[in-house]
This record gives structure tokens, sequence and C-alpha cells, in this order.
């Protein structure tokens, strides 16, 4: 399984931007880049995906560089509900399983 | 409630005795997963079903755990002989199709 690697931790501020960077430098061509985030005391839950360009959703937006080998979670005004683990991890699309291998993520954390 | 729901939520048992776990995946997903978290780290895969057919398991699987789910909807995890190393949150996803993982609050279990 491709690995990604991602800060221990972070720390904003509420109501600022927050990036959170992924570093995926063995990512093959059928990897998509998934985002997962648990906050305290929940199961993870989805937040964004993507494969080549750049995503926006209602919860935050995924820049992936032109080689793929890093991406960046933006979260772009950060509430108190933000704090969480944030996961970065590829899915291969042509895995049978489509399991999620999580690594140790990036702790969150939101100053008031 | 639609989403996937674990029960019981929290278990305390003694070292050597079984346990087990129940799993309801949100109605109309076919895939399930079995996921297990411990402390600090991210969670780990353990076994796969689509429909009724337990189609990956993990190595962390050992002999003392068993998954079911007999008619294709619920799901069913069984840790004999429980050891302290057991000590953990298993969490339970389900999906349909290429969409994402959703995830259950997680059943904790502590062994004494």
């Amino acid at each position: 399984d491709a690995k990604t690697t991602q800060p221990n931790s972070m720390e904003s501020n509420e109501e600022e931007p927050v990036h959170l960077p992924c570093n995926h430098s063995t990512i093959s061509g059928t990897d998509y880049i998934h985002w997962y985030r648990q906050l305290p005391s929940q199961g993870p839950e989805y937040v964004i995906h993507g494969l080549t360009s750049n995503v926006n959703n209602r919860m935050a937006s995924l820049a992936i560089a032109e080689d793929r080998k890093s991406s960046t979670l933006i979260l772009h005004r950060a509430t108190l509900r933000d704090a969480a683990v944030y996961y970065c991890i590829l899915r291969d699309i042509i895995q049978g399983a489509q399991k999620l291998v999580f690594g140790q993520g990036t702790r969150l954390t939101i100053n008031p | 409630d639609t989403g996937v729901s674990q029960d019981p939520r929290h278990k305390i048992t003694k070292r050597g005795q079984n346990v087990t776990f129940r799993c309801d995946p949100i109605s109309e997903h076919n895939r399930l997963y079995w996921y297990r978290q411990t402390l600090g780290q991210g969670p780990e895969f353990l076994t796969y079903f689509q429909n009724e057919a337990q189609l990956e398991k993990s190595r962390l699987l050992s002999d003392r755990f068993s998954a079911e789910r007999p008619k294709g909807s619920f799901s069913t995890l069984e840790i004999q002989r429980t050891e302290q190393g057991d000590s953990a949150m298993y969490l339970c996803a389900s999906r349909s199709g290429w969409n994402e993982q959703f995830f259950g609050p997680g059943t904790r279990l502590t062994v004494l």
C-alpha cells in the first residue's frame, strides 16, 4: 500500500484558513487521494477525495500538486468543531476490497 | 438514524472471556468493513465483506477472531479467549458501489 506522510500536529485559530499538507511520493496512477477526519470519541468521517484536479465540497477543498506527489486539504474558515485528527489516505481504485490504510494523521487544534 | 450503528458501545471483560460485537450497516450498503484502532494510532483494517461473503482478512485477524455476515445485512465480530492486547476500539464501516466508507461510532473493548 502506498504510504502518506503528514505532520503529527498543527494548530490554528478559529475563523482562519487551515492548510493540512500530505506527501505521497510513491503514488501510483490508480491511487485516489482521500481525506477522512476523526473527531474525539467518534468514528472517522469522509471529508473529500480527488485524483488529479483540485476539488471543492461543502466541507473543504483539496489541492493536488501537478505531479500528484503531494496534496493539501484546505479548511477555508476553521471552527472549533473542526478540531480532529485528519488522515490523508491513498485508495487504489483497482484494489478489490477498497480498504482504507490509515497512518497516524495530523491532529488539528483550533484555538478560540 | 440511518447511519452505521454498533452495539455495544463499550465492553469490559476479563481476560479469557469471549466477546461478540454487532454492526448494522446502512441498509442499502452491500460492502462492510471491520477495523481496529488502538490509542494514538489510526484504524487498522481487519476484514471485508461483500454481501455475505468474507473476501479479505488481515493478518491481524488471528484464529481467535471470527467475523460473520450471515444474510448480507448485519455483521458480528467475535473474539475468543480475549487477551489484554485486544483492548481497542473496534470500528465498522459500510459503503455501496464506489462511494465512500461510512463509519459507525465503534465499540470500545477493555480487557482486564
